[in-house]
Parts: structure tokens; C-alpha cells; sequence
């Protein structure tokens, strides 16, 4: 199975902060990332696919890149309504794994 | 995007079974590859496995190959996961979600249904 290593496990930020998420695969899996965000109590919701393609509906602060083995999402301006927690998903062979997630917390 | 409602919590006892289903509206299950996912208290997300129409029976973690069980009912638009053996560490929220393709992105969540095992 491929395994993904989030980094950081957790991220204390402020409103306005630009954050930086890394997921890291343990081989090459092309552009075939996903990345979620996941509220208290609620199911996850997709942001990003195909390592840098926003989701319809998701705001324009949010941006991914990578491939291959090295991929990040990027939060250019933390608003309040995205404190959560992030995880990366990747696509490119069964089992599709996860990211063991980013919490996301108010500094 | 179709709309996935699941059935209600369940608290059930070490060594029993548990089903949980995963009702569609707004468009067909067959057209999907249907995945299920789970969550325990304060963990992260874990694939169990799914209906991926690009392989001819349903996908299964190597983990949960021996207890799980998912099946589609076209006819009620309904897909059903059955874990079985179930021992205290499976308590979790389960969740089925909905891809367009076998390696595309989940879009739609189901609200998760809450699994307690509990003697």
C-alpha cells in the first residue's frame, strides 16, 4: 500500500496567516492526489483534486500543487471558517490511502 | 452531485454484525464507484473498501477483507456495508461516499452513521 505522511500533524495559526500543508507519498503517484477538509461532527469535504484542481464551489484561497512523490495545499489568507483538519487522499492505486491529517487550530 | 442519507446509529455487542446502509437520490449508485470509509474517535479516515465499476467484484482493504461485506441494491438506489466479528475497535463513524470513476476523488458524503461496540 502507499503510505502518506502529512506534515505538520498540527498548525496553530492566525486569521489572514498563509499556511502550507505537505503530503508525502511513499512512491510515485503522479498527479493522483486529493486533498479533503473535515469540520467537528461532519463528513469531509473535497477541495482539491488531481493534485492542484479546486473543487467547484471551493474558494479561490485555497490552491494545490505537486506530483509524484511531493505535493501542498496552500491557504493563501486563513479565514475563520477554515479551522480544520486536512487530509491528503491519494487516487493512484487501490487501497486509495489517507494522510494521517493536519489539525488546523486558532492561534 | 447525488445526495447520500445513511442509516441511524447502532450500538452493538463484541463478536456480533452490523450493516449499515447508504440511500442515493438525485442519480443512480451504478453509475458511481461507491467507497466506504470510517473514522475512529479522534482518528483519521481509513478506506474499507468499495464498488469500483472498473472491477468486476467489490474492493476490499486487505484489513477488512475477511469481515466486510458490500453489496448494492439498484432497485432501492441503496448500497449496504456489513462488517462483521465486530470487537471494540471497529466503534467509529462510518461513512459511504461517492466517486465518478474507479481513481477519481470522493464528492459526495454520506452524514456518517455512528458505530459503538460495547459489551
Amino acid at each position: 500500500d502507499i503510505q502518506l505522511t502529512q506534515s505538520p500533524s498540527f498548525l496553530s495559526a492566525s486569521v489572514g496567516d498563509r499556511v502550507t500543508i505537505t503530503c508525502r507519498a511513499s512512491q510515485g503517484i503522479s498527479s493522483y492526489l486529493a486533498w479533503y477538509q473535515q469540520k467537528p461532527g461532519k463528513a469531509p469535504k473535497l477541495l482539491i483534486y488531481a493534485a492542484s484542481t479546486l473543487q467547484s464551489g471551493v474558494p479561490s484561497r485555497f490552491s494545490g500543487s505537486g506530483s509524484g512523490t511531493d505535493f501542498t495545499l496552500t491557504i493563501s489568507s486563513l479565514q475563520p471558517e477554515d479551522f480544520a483538519t486536512y487530509y491528503c487522499q491519494q487516487l493512484n492505486s487501490y487501497p486509495p490511502t489517507f494522510g494521517g491529517g493536519t489539525k488546523v487550530e486558532i492561534k | 452531485q447525488v445526495q447520500l442519507v445513511q442509516s441511524g446509529a447502532e450500538v452493538k455487542k463484541p463478536g456480533s454484525s452490523v450493516t449499515v446502509s447508504c440511500q442515493a437520490s438525485g442519480g443512480s449508485l451504478s453509475s458511481y464507484a461507491i467507497n466506504w470509509v470510517r473514522q475512529a474517535p479522534g482518528e483519521g479516515l481509513e478506506w474499507m473498501g468499495g464498488i469500483i465499476p472498473v472491477f468486476d467484484t467489490p474492493k476490499y482493504a486487505q484489513k477488512f477483507q475477511d469481515r466486510v461485506t458490500i453489496t448494492t441494491d439498484e432497485s432501492a438506489n441503496t448500497a449496504h456495508m456489513e462488517l462483521n466479528s465486530l470487537r471494540s475497535e471497529d466503534t467509529a463513524v462510518y461513512y459511504c461516499a461517492t466517486a465518478r470513476s474507479a481513481y477519481g476523488p470522493t464528492v459526495s458524503w454520506g452524514q456518517g452513521t455512528l458505530v459503538t461496540v460495547s459489551s
